[in-house]
């Protein structure tokens, strides 16, 4: 079975610095995608930035960057020049390759709470 | 497109007593999931339909728990004498399916079971 941990349950940053979030995961599998959600609070989870196994570039979506060591396992996301509203719950997700019998369903770690201080 | 709707979005009820919940996904996706995420942990998946079939189910789904997507629109998950253990998020997704990787969620019903 497939898990994936994030050891860092509560992470602070100041406003416009950059911060880390840490995950791990463990699979027997060689193709899959990695995936960082956020979740505001009382809000809905939104996807953030998702990972390709197979891709070797890491992926970047604006201030969202990810460093992906497929070898280590290891999947982590980086937030630059970090605003107010980053403050959430950030997920690292697995989820196997899409094929026409894979459910895709996700494998959620435990979660990191950002703080961002003003 | 409104996105993936959930109702109610907040359920209170005595320990026993059956519930039911509401996906709507958005329009023209395929696949359609529910999550449970208790207080301080990451979502654990429940089960996901193709359309109207229902093609895996967690162990974690015991059979006081079923859900239904009739004609592969809305889905609805009822859970039949509530425990106090129940008491979670309960999250619906949805994606295209088939290749489409990307999950939509809903905003989640909170239950609690007093």
């Amino acid at each position: 079975a497939q898990t994936v941990t994030q050891s860092q349950p509560e992470m602070s940053v100041q406003e416009a610095e950059t911060v880390t979030l840490s995950c791990t995961y463990d699979t027997s599998e060689s193709d899959y995608y990695l995936f960082w959600y956020k979740q505001p609070p009382s809000r809905q989870m939104i996807l953030v930035i998702r990972q390709e196994a197979y891709k070797q570039q890491n992926a970047t979506e604006n201030r969202f960057s990810v460093n992906f060591q497929k070898a280590a396992k290891s999947f982590s996301l980086k937030i630059s020049d970090s605003q107010l509203g980053d403050a959430a719950m950030y997920f690292c997700a697995y989820s196997l390759s899409g094929n026409l019998n894979a459910g895709n369903m996700l494998t959620f770690g435990g979660g990191t709470r950002l703080m961002v201080k003003p | 497109d409104t996105g993936v709707s959930q109702n109610p979005r907040h359920k209170i009820t005595k320990r026993g007593q059956n519930v039911t919940f509401r996906c709507d996904p958005i329009s023209e996706h395929n696949r359609l999931y529910w999550y449970r995420q208790t207080l301080g942990q990451g979502p654990e998946f429940l089960t996901y339909f193709q359309n109207e079939a229902q093609l895996e189910k967690s162990r974690l789904l015991s059979d006081r728990f079923s859900a239904e997507r009739p004609k592969g629109s809305f889905s609805t998950l009822e859970i039949q004498r509530t425990e106090q253990g129940d008491s979670a998020m309960y999250l619906c997704a949805s994606s295209l399916g088939q290749g489409s990787y990307e999950q939509y969620f809903g905003p989640g019903t909170r239950l609690t079971v007093t």
